[in-house]
């Protein structure tokens, strides 16, 4: 069964920290991507990649960075965690031109204090 | 930002009955429009990805249609079932976003509830 698997389901962080959200796919899948998803909000796109080692601005990048060092693996950094990071993170991957669809992660709930 | 629209934004269904919700969607540049389930503690599910005017696509008791023309597209479920209660969102992608590899557009969903 292909599995986008995010390493934590919930996450209590404090204020000012640095917080690291893993995403790894198994599907030798080219793109990835991390959303978040706000009650009355949707799920708003904050970075994706296309390959190892690039990275590109979603439509909510302030306070996020992103690494992609291997094709199956991306990572989402909160440089500095803020309340208003508070939210449900969604990755996803899929083929190139989203063909078949995206397949997501289950999600991690972060809560920062 | 690209503006999709989905209605209604909840709804609640008798077991058995059948329903339908829309999702409107710019009717310029349309590369695709996808369907994803997301049931409460899973992960969204993708149930159709359509990308020709006129298309329709049917899995199970679940089908949607596709006019790209006027810009929306119709989700059916026939007889529904306690299992089908989730929230239902749709995502576009335009010709200028690698058709979807740089991200797509979602709704903010239509949160279906059956009752038994």
């Amino acid at each position: 069964d292909v599995k986008v698997t995010q390493s934590s389901r919930y996450l209590v962080k404090r204020t000012g920290e640095k917080v690291f959200l893993e995403c790894v796919q198994d599907m030798d899948h080219e793109n990835m991507f991390w959303y978040r998803q706000d009650p009355g909000l949707g799920l708003r796109l904050i970075y994706f990649s296309y390959d190892v080692k690039m990275k590109e601005k979603g439509d909510i990048p302030e306070g996020y960075s992103v690494s992609r060092e291997k094709k199956e693996r991306f990572s989402l950094i909160l440089e500095s965690a803020s309340t208003n990071q508070t939210s449900m993170y969604l990755c996803a991957s899929s083929l190139r031109q989203g063909v078949g669809g995206y397949t997501f992660g289950s999600g991690t709930r972060l809560t920062v204090v | 930002i690209l503006n999709v629209e989905q209605s209604p934004q909840s709804l609640h269904v008798q077991e058995g009955d059948s329903t339908n919700f829309t999702c409107s969607f710019p009717s310029s540049n349309f590369y695709a429009l996808h369907w994803y389930r997301w049931e409460t503690a899973k992960s969204p599910e993708a149930l159709f990805v359509m990308t020709l005017n006129g298309d329709e696509k049917k899995k199970g008791r679940i089908s949607a249609t596709l006019n790209t023309k006027e810009g929306y597209s119709y989700l059916y479920i026939k007889g529904s079932q306690p299992e089908d209660s989730a929230t239902y969102l749709c995502a576009f992608a335009n010709m200028y976003s690698g058709g979807g590899a740089d991200g797509l557009t979602f709704g903010k969903g239509t949160h279906l509830i059956i009752q038994p």
